[in-house]
């Protein structure tokens, strides 16, 4: 039962235009939601985040939207550039009783064409 | 110098051998996490420890155990090692506090024959 999920496991985008990377979930619960970025051979990187009581968060290039009722966030990235080519996982964090674990997607990889 | 050192890097066993993952951090984190990732399901949780103390079980911790030796390491140890453990693990920390941002180590890629 895959309660986030990343339907899209490639992207490819032109330089200087915008990335849309999508994921959804299925468990209203999840309150804290997180996108990383993962180049080969390094382990994923915290890029931006997101508390389910905001809809929406901007650092830089990066925007993350929070559709609570479609539970659906997406990570926008304009303008892209060839260094952001990498696969992007989205994760959820839930936290009965103060555990707070995360629950990741299976991650789109994202290609920027120069 | 990293903040999240796995070792090692890879290793090639047989089916049957123990094996063991080490994981230290240098970033003064309490909660420390062991991931595995497979192609086209993302990252899975095996075990978790919130402090020296405290042992979690994640989503798939059947053929592993952990032992939190110290605030800075948490290994991984595979028992009795069978195939469809070849995977990439990862080693994570998080600051305490509500919902963290967890940093992770370049991963250690385990192949068992």
């Amino acid at each position: 039962d895959q309660q986030v999920k990343q339907n899209s496991p490639s992207l490819s985008v032109q330089e200087g235009r915008i990335s849309i990377l999508n994921c959804d979930y299925t468990n209203s619960m999840f309150d804290y939601f997180l996108w990383y970025k993962k180049y080969p051979a390094e382990g994923p990187t915290f890029l931006i985040s997101i508390s389910s009581i905001k809809d929406k968060n901007e650092d830089g290039r990066f925007t993350v939207f929070l559709n609570k009722s479609a539970k659906h966030l997406s990570l926008h990235i304009v303008p892209s550039q060839p260094g952001d080519s990498a696969v992007y996982f989205c994760a959820a964090s839930v936290s009965p009783s103060g555990t707070y674990k995360y629950i990741f997607g299976t991650g789109t990889r994202l290609k920027v064409l120069a | 110098d990293a903040d999240v050192t796995q070792t090692p890097r890879n290793r090639i066993t047989k089916t049957g051998k123990r094996i063991m993952l080490e994981c230290s951090q240098t970033k003064g984190h309490d909660r420390m996490y062991w991931y595995r990732q497979d192609p086209g399901l993302g990252l899975r949780l095996i075990y978790y420890s919130f402090d020296v103390k405290d042992i979690n079980k994640g989503e798939i911790s059947d053929g592993y155990s952990v032992s939190r030796q110290a605030q800075a390491k948490f290994s991984l140890s595979l028992e009795s090692a069978i195939p469809n453990q070849t995977a990439l693990y990862f080693c994570a920390t998080s600051d305490r506090g509500g919902s963290q941002p967890q940093h992770f180590g370049d991963g250690t890629r385990l192949s068992i024959l």
